[in-house]
């Protein structure tokens, strides 16, 4: 069964640090990855995804993921953060074969607060 | 513009009452999605539609009932059964392909228990 793990429920950062996301998974078979931001109350944004090719993503908003098939993780970066960046975030694993109905799995999600 | 709505955006039950998420897109995807979202659980996916007048439970269905008679629609019924509704409803949709394509999320309903 396909899983997701984000270590860090809350993560505190100052405005203009560097910031870091871990995401961990477990799926059989080359996964499909995404990683999404969710302001409070709201839905959920796609920030980026990795479907295959380049393992270092570039997404909107200044962020980026890698993707390493050793360590099974699939990491969210961003070099400066910004006060607008506060949210919750959530990985997310799915399959290439359309195995399941596509479906997604989610991780528990890491809550950033940001420092002025 | 194109995208998900989602109403209403908040939602109040009596106990021993159905009631009924709305669920609308204009993005003519195929698939659709609904989420349930408790704090500290990330989403955990309640039923989804790849196909007008087919749906598949997901992976907490029970107490939950859905229909997909047009493709821009797919309402969630929260029924009496379910003895812990108050969550945050998510629904999403996406055009189904090889594999897992990207979802997109509407605004969420939060649905609350008198």
């Amino acid at each position: 069964a396909q899983s997701v793990t984000q270590p860090d429920i809350h993560i505190t950062v100052s405005e203009g640090a560097s910031l870091e996301l871990r995401c961990n998974y477990s799926y059989g078979a080359t996964p499909y990855l995404f990683w999404y931001v969710q302001s409070p109350g709201q839905g959920l944004q796609l920030l980026l995804k990795y479907f295959s090719g380049d393992t270092l993503v570039q997404g909107i908003k200044g962020f980026e993921a890698e993707f390493k098939r050793s360590q099974s993780s699939f990491n969210l970066r961003k070099p400066s953060v910004h006060w607008s960046d506060a949210a919750e975030y959530f990985c997310a694993v799915g399959g290439p074969f359309g195995a399941a109905g596509n479906k997604l799995t989610f991780g528990g999600g890491t809550r950033v607060l940001v420092k002025p | 513009d194109g995208g998900i709505t989602q109403s209403p955006k908040y939602l109040f039950r009596k106990e021993g009452q159905n009631v009924t998420l709305s669920c609308e897109q204009n993005l003519n995807h195929d698939a659709m999605y609904w989420y349930r979202q408790d704090p500290g659980q990330g989403l955990r996916l309640i039923y989804y539609s790849q196909i007008v007048n087919d749906f598949q439970k997901g992976d907490i269905a029970e107490g939950y009932s859905v229909s997909r008679e047009k493709k821009e629609s797919f309402p969630l019924t929260v029924t009496s059964a379910q003895k812990n509704p108050t969550a945050f409803y998510l629904c999403a949709s996406s055009i189904p392909g090889q594999g897992t394509e990207t979802q997109y999320f509407g605004p969420g309903t939060r649905l609350l228990v008198l």
